[in-house]
Protein backbone atom coordinates (compact mmCIF):
# COMPACT_ATOMS: atom_id res chain seq x y z
CA UNK A 1 0.00 0.00 0.00
CA UNK A 2 1.54 3.39 -1.03
CA UNK A 3 1.68 5.81 2.15
CA UNK A 4 1.68 9.90 0.76
CA UNK A 5 3.00 11.74 3.21
CA UNK A 6 2.98 15.91 2.90
CA UNK A 7 5.02 18.45 4.02
CA UNK A 8 5.24 20.88 5.66
CA UNK A 9 1.83 20.59 7.57
CA UNK A 10 1.36 24.16 7.19
CA UNK A 11 2.95 26.46 5.29
CA UNK A 12 3.19 30.06 6.18
CA UNK A 13 3.56 32.80 3.67
CA UNK A 14 2.69 36.38 2.81
CA UNK A 15 0.93 37.08 -0.95
CA UNK A 16 3.78 37.97 -3.90
CA UNK A 17 5.77 34.79 -1.97
CA UNK A 18 6.60 31.99 -3.30
CA UNK A 19 5.19 28.75 -1.62
CA UNK A 20 7.22 24.87 -2.49
CA UNK A 21 4.82 21.84 -0.82
CA UNK A 22 6.07 18.60 -0.91
CA UNK A 23 4.44 15.37 -1.01
CA UNK A 24 6.25 11.77 -0.45
CA UNK A 25 4.99 8.68 -1.70
CA UNK A 26 6.47 5.37 0.24
CA UNK A 27 7.75 4.27 -3.06
CA UNK A 28 8.32 4.91 -6.64
CA UNK A 29 5.02 6.14 -8.12
CA UNK A 30 6.51 6.95 -11.41
CA UNK A 31 4.29 10.45 -12.48
CA UNK A 32 1.04 9.51 -11.65
CA UNK A 33 0.36 12.18 -9.09
CA UNK A 34 -2.01 14.61 -8.54
CA UNK A 35 -2.38 18.05 -6.47
CA UNK A 36 -5.81 19.16 -5.50
CA UNK A 37 -6.48 22.49 -4.05
CA UNK A 38 -9.27 22.76 -1.32
CA UNK A 39 -10.84 26.25 0.07
CA UNK A 40 -13.56 26.29 3.33
CA UNK A 41 -16.84 24.61 2.25
CA UNK A 42 -15.79 23.83 -0.86
CA UNK A 43 -14.91 20.56 -2.80
CA UNK A 44 -11.12 19.94 -3.90
CA UNK A 45 -10.38 21.39 -7.17
CA UNK A 46 -7.38 19.57 -9.85
CA UNK A 47 -5.02 21.79 -9.98
CA UNK A 48 -2.04 19.64 -11.38
CA UNK A 49 -2.11 15.76 -12.79
CA UNK A 50 0.69 13.42 -14.19
CA UNK A 51 3.54 15.19 -12.03
CA UNK A 52 3.02 18.59 -13.91
CA UNK A 53 0.49 18.88 -16.16
CA UNK A 54 -2.15 21.62 -15.19
CA UNK A 55 -5.79 20.99 -15.27
CA UNK A 56 -8.34 23.06 -17.52
CA UNK A 57 -7.77 27.00 -16.11
CA UNK A 58 -5.23 26.46 -14.07
CA UNK A 59 -2.85 29.50 -13.75
CA UNK A 60 0.60 29.13 -14.84
CA UNK A 61 1.72 30.44 -11.51
CA UNK A 62 0.99 26.59 -10.23
CA UNK A 63 3.60 24.11 -11.01
CA UNK A 64 4.67 20.18 -10.69
CA UNK A 65 7.70 18.64 -10.71
CA UNK A 66 9.51 15.48 -9.99
CA UNK A 67 9.18 12.02 -10.26
CA UNK A 68 10.03 8.13 -8.55
CA UNK A 69 9.15 9.22 -4.59
CA UNK A 70 9.56 12.77 -4.17
CA UNK A 71 7.09 15.54 -5.86
CA UNK A 72 6.70 18.93 -5.56
CA UNK A 73 3.82 21.77 -5.83
CA UNK A 74 4.72 25.25 -6.34
CA UNK A 75 2.90 28.63 -6.98
CA UNK A 76 5.44 30.78 -8.02
CA UNK A 77 3.79 34.24 -6.61
CA UNK A 78 1.29 33.63 -4.03
CA UNK A 79 -2.12 35.55 -4.81
CA UNK A 80 -4.50 35.96 -1.82
CA UNK A 81 -6.95 33.35 -3.30
CA UNK A 82 -4.43 30.93 -3.45
CA UNK A 83 -3.92 30.54 0.97
CA UNK A 84 -6.23 27.12 0.76
CA UNK A 85 -5.57 23.65 1.61
CA UNK A 86 -3.58 21.02 -1.01
CA UNK A 87 -3.49 17.84 -1.35
CA UNK A 88 -1.28 15.66 -3.07
CA UNK A 89 -3.47 11.87 -4.31
CA UNK A 90 -2.30 8.83 -6.51
CA UNK A 91 -4.47 5.63 -6.99
CA UNK A 92 -2.74 2.54 -5.74
CA UNK A 93 -4.01 -1.21 -5.68
CA UNK A 94 -6.67 0.09 -8.54
CA UNK A 95 -9.43 1.44 -7.61
CA UNK A 96 -7.82 2.94 -4.13
CA UNK A 97 -7.61 6.68 -4.04
CA UNK A 98 -4.41 7.54 -1.72
CA UNK A 99 -4.81 10.84 -0.80
CA UNK A 100 -1.86 12.58 1.09
CA UNK A 101 -2.52 14.63 4.54
CA UNK A 102 -2.76 18.10 3.04
CA UNK A 103 -0.67 20.93 3.63
CA UNK A 104 -2.24 24.55 4.57
CA UNK A 105 -1.00 27.43 3.21
CA UNK A 106 -1.97 30.48 5.57
CA UNK A 107 -1.23 34.42 5.40
CA UNK A 108 1.81 35.04 7.26
CA UNK B 1 -20.98 21.50 -18.64
CA UNK B 2 -19.85 18.42 -16.19
CA UNK B 3 -21.66 18.85 -12.76
CA UNK B 4 -22.20 16.78 -9.90
CA UNK B 5 -25.11 17.88 -7.62
CA UNK B 6 -25.44 16.08 -4.64
CA UNK B 7 -28.58 16.10 -1.59
CA UNK B 8 -29.34 18.39 0.61
CA UNK B 9 -27.27 18.24 4.21
CA UNK B 10 -28.63 15.95 6.85
CA UNK B 11 -29.31 15.63 10.75
CA UNK B 12 -29.87 12.02 11.67
CA UNK B 13 -30.20 10.34 15.01
CA UNK B 14 -27.74 7.66 15.82
CA UNK B 15 -28.81 4.30 14.78
CA UNK B 16 -30.60 5.84 11.71
CA UNK B 17 -30.04 5.24 7.96
CA UNK B 18 -29.02 8.21 5.63
CA UNK B 19 -28.93 8.14 1.82
CA UNK B 20 -27.19 10.91 -0.15
CA UNK B 21 -27.66 10.91 -4.09
CA UNK B 22 -24.77 12.36 -6.47
CA UNK B 23 -26.69 13.64 -9.90
CA UNK B 24 -24.64 13.71 -12.88
CA UNK B 25 -25.36 16.05 -15.94
CA UNK B 26 -23.22 17.02 -18.79
CA UNK B 27 -21.70 13.92 -19.39
CA UNK B 28 -22.45 9.96 -20.32
CA UNK B 29 -22.83 8.53 -16.97
CA UNK B 30 -21.93 5.39 -17.92
CA UNK B 31 -18.62 6.13 -19.14
CA UNK B 32 -17.01 7.47 -16.24
CA UNK B 33 -16.81 5.75 -12.79
CA UNK B 34 -17.94 8.06 -9.30
CA UNK B 35 -16.02 7.56 -6.47
CA UNK B 36 -17.08 8.90 -2.91
CA UNK B 37 -14.74 10.51 -0.16
CA UNK B 38 -15.28 11.21 3.28
CA UNK B 39 -13.89 14.47 5.19
CA UNK B 40 -14.90 14.58 8.87
CA UNK B 41 -14.65 17.95 10.16
CA UNK B 42 -11.00 19.33 10.48
CA UNK B 43 -9.69 16.56 8.91
CA UNK B 44 -8.48 15.87 5.69
CA UNK B 45 -10.16 13.01 2.54
CA UNK B 46 -10.77 9.37 2.72
CA UNK B 47 -11.24 7.10 0.14
CA UNK B 48 -14.42 5.26 0.56
CA UNK B 49 -14.95 3.66 -2.44
CA UNK B 50 -16.10 3.41 -6.24
CA UNK B 51 -18.49 2.49 -8.44
CA UNK B 52 -18.36 1.01 -11.69
CA UNK B 53 -21.22 3.23 -13.72
CA UNK B 54 -21.31 1.18 -16.47
CA UNK B 55 -21.80 -2.46 -14.34
CA UNK B 56 -22.67 -1.13 -11.12
CA UNK B 57 -20.21 -2.89 -9.90
CA UNK B 58 -18.82 -1.35 -6.56
CA UNK B 59 -15.10 -1.36 -4.46
CA UNK B 60 -14.92 -0.71 -1.10
CA UNK B 61 -11.96 0.92 1.08
CA UNK B 62 -11.30 -0.95 4.58
CA UNK B 63 -13.42 0.28 6.85
CA UNK B 64 -15.83 1.31 4.49
CA UNK B 65 -17.47 -2.23 3.96
CA UNK B 66 -20.89 -3.67 6.23
CA UNK B 67 -22.71 -0.45 6.60
CA UNK B 68 -21.93 1.40 3.80
CA UNK B 69 -23.60 0.69 0.43
CA UNK B 70 -22.93 2.38 -3.29
CA UNK B 71 -25.74 2.05 -5.56
CA UNK B 72 -26.70 3.28 -8.91
CA UNK B 73 -29.93 4.93 -10.75
CA UNK B 74 -28.46 4.97 -14.95
CA UNK B 75 -32.20 5.98 -15.75
CA UNK B 76 -31.49 9.42 -13.92
CA UNK B 77 -27.68 9.44 -13.78
CA UNK B 78 -27.28 9.33 -10.19
CA UNK B 79 -25.25 7.58 -7.66
CA UNK B 80 -26.46 6.57 -3.78
CA UNK B 81 -24.20 6.29 -0.78
CA UNK B 82 -26.04 4.93 1.77
CA UNK B 83 -24.80 4.25 5.35
CA UNK B 84 -26.55 2.22 7.82
CA UNK B 85 -26.77 2.48 11.61
CA UNK B 86 -25.29 6.09 11.53
CA UNK B 87 -22.48 6.90 14.52
CA UNK B 88 -21.69 9.96 16.08
CA UNK B 89 -17.91 8.93 13.90
CA UNK B 90 -20.13 9.03 10.70
CA UNK B 91 -20.62 13.15 10.63
CA UNK B 92 -18.56 14.50 8.18
CA UNK B 93 -18.88 15.69 4.56
CA UNK B 94 -19.14 13.17 1.89
CA UNK B 95 -18.55 14.03 -1.94
CA UNK B 96 -18.74 11.77 -4.87
CA UNK B 97 -16.15 12.42 -7.26
CA UNK B 98 -15.40 11.88 -11.02
CA UNK B 99 -12.98 9.41 -11.98
CA UNK B 100 -10.52 10.98 -14.73
CA UNK B 101 -7.91 8.99 -16.66
CA UNK B 102 -7.32 5.49 -14.68
CA UNK B 103 -5.51 7.63 -12.10
CA UNK B 104 -7.20 10.44 -10.56
CA UNK B 105 -10.78 11.88 -10.77
CA UNK B 106 -11.68 15.49 -11.33
CA UNK B 107 -14.99 16.74 -11.32
CA UNK B 108 -16.05 16.61 -7.44
CA UNK B 109 -20.10 17.18 -6.26
CA UNK B 110 -20.31 20.12 -4.11
CA UNK B 111 -20.09 18.20 -0.54
CA UNK B 112 -23.17 16.20 1.54
CA UNK B 113 -23.20 16.96 5.43
CA UNK B 114 -24.64 13.91 7.47
CA UNK B 115 -24.41 15.27 11.16
CA UNK B 116 -24.94 12.39 13.88
CA UNK B 117 -26.32 13.70 16.85
CA UNK B 118 -28.93 12.62 19.34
Amino acid sequence: EIVLTQSPATLSLSPGERATLSCRASQSISNYLAWYQQKPGQAPRLLIYDTSERATGIPARFSGSGSGTDFTLTISSLEPEDFALYYCLRRSNWPRLTFGGGTRVEIK
Amino acid sequence: QVQLVQSGSDLKKPGASVKVSCKASGYTFTSYGLNWVRQAPGQGLEWMGRIDTYTGNPTYAQGFTGRFVLSLDTSVSTSYLQISSLKAEDTAVYYCARDFSSWYVDYWGQGTLVTVSS
